[in-house]
């Protein structure tokens, strides 16, 4: 099992362009999140989803959309970049059943830089 | 609402020496779940325990422990003889039971073991 993957691993964009960054889960997760990791402030939430189709805001939603149709990726779109948004993005995924219920396992994290 | 504090942003350790990494709570539920994570230099966020509120047992698991104690809101975690290995960063985490999409990570603590 491959588990989180991320892609792509790094990226950098001039201000006013557009990308998505695409995540993917092999362990029939029902959850799924994207975070931001900037320096001295831990890991903010920035959209989630409870399941295939459903999205919800986060911590610090603004300036990015999210998308859930299938239920193994979740795609995390900057529409118009922004210098603001340079960080480090790690996608996340968890379910509420098992032995491992509630735990939030993380991809690997892309790094972007926006000129 | 829900706050997590690391208070120590940085430690640096010689290597076999005992390291304690301090993590204090917030939280007005009664049911919740704690989480320590470890971040090495290659960036991946790894799960390293998950424990609710209703368990205070303490819990080790080769040269780490946890200490649990919900009088003083503490989710401490300890390193017994330290190794370079262990040089990371270790994040703390708050998830609510009415609220378990909400992981509140705290802002890291950075462990540095010189040999």
């Amino acid at each position: 099992n491959a588990g989180v993957t991320q892609t792509p691993k790094f990226r950098v964009l001039k201000t006013g362009q557009s990308m998505t960054l695409l995540c993917a889960q092999d362990m029939n997760h029902e959850y799924m999140y994207w975070y931001r990791q900037d320096p001295g402030m831990g890991l903010r939430l920035i959209h989630y989803s409870v399941g295939e189709g459903t999205t919800a805001k986060g911590e610090v939603p603004d300036g990015y959309n999210v998308s859930r149709l299938k239920k193994q990726n979740f795609l995390l779109g900057l529409e118009s970049a922004a210098p603001s948004q340079t960080s480090v993005y790690f996608c996340a995924s968890s379910d509420r059943a098992g032995s491992s219920r509630f735990v939030q396992f993380f991809g690997p994290g892309t790094r972007l830089t926006v000129l | 609402a829900q706050k997590v504090t690391q208070a120590q942003t940085e430690i640096s350790v010689v290597e076999k020496e005992d390291v304690t990494l301090d993590c204090v709570y917030e939280t007005r539920d009664t049911t919740y779940y704690l989480f320590w994570y470890k971040q090495p230099p290659s960036g991946e966020l790894v799960f390293l325990i998950r424990r609710n509120s209703f368990d205070e047992q303490n819990e080790i698991s080769g040269r780490y422990s946890w200490n649990f104690q919900k009088s003083t809101s503490s989710f401490n975690f300890t390193i017994t003889a330290s190794q370079v290995v262990d040089s990371a960063v270790y994040f703390c985490a708050l998830s609510e039971a009415r609220n378990t999409d909400k992981l509140i990570f705290g802002t890291g603590t950075r462990l540095q073991v010189f040999p």
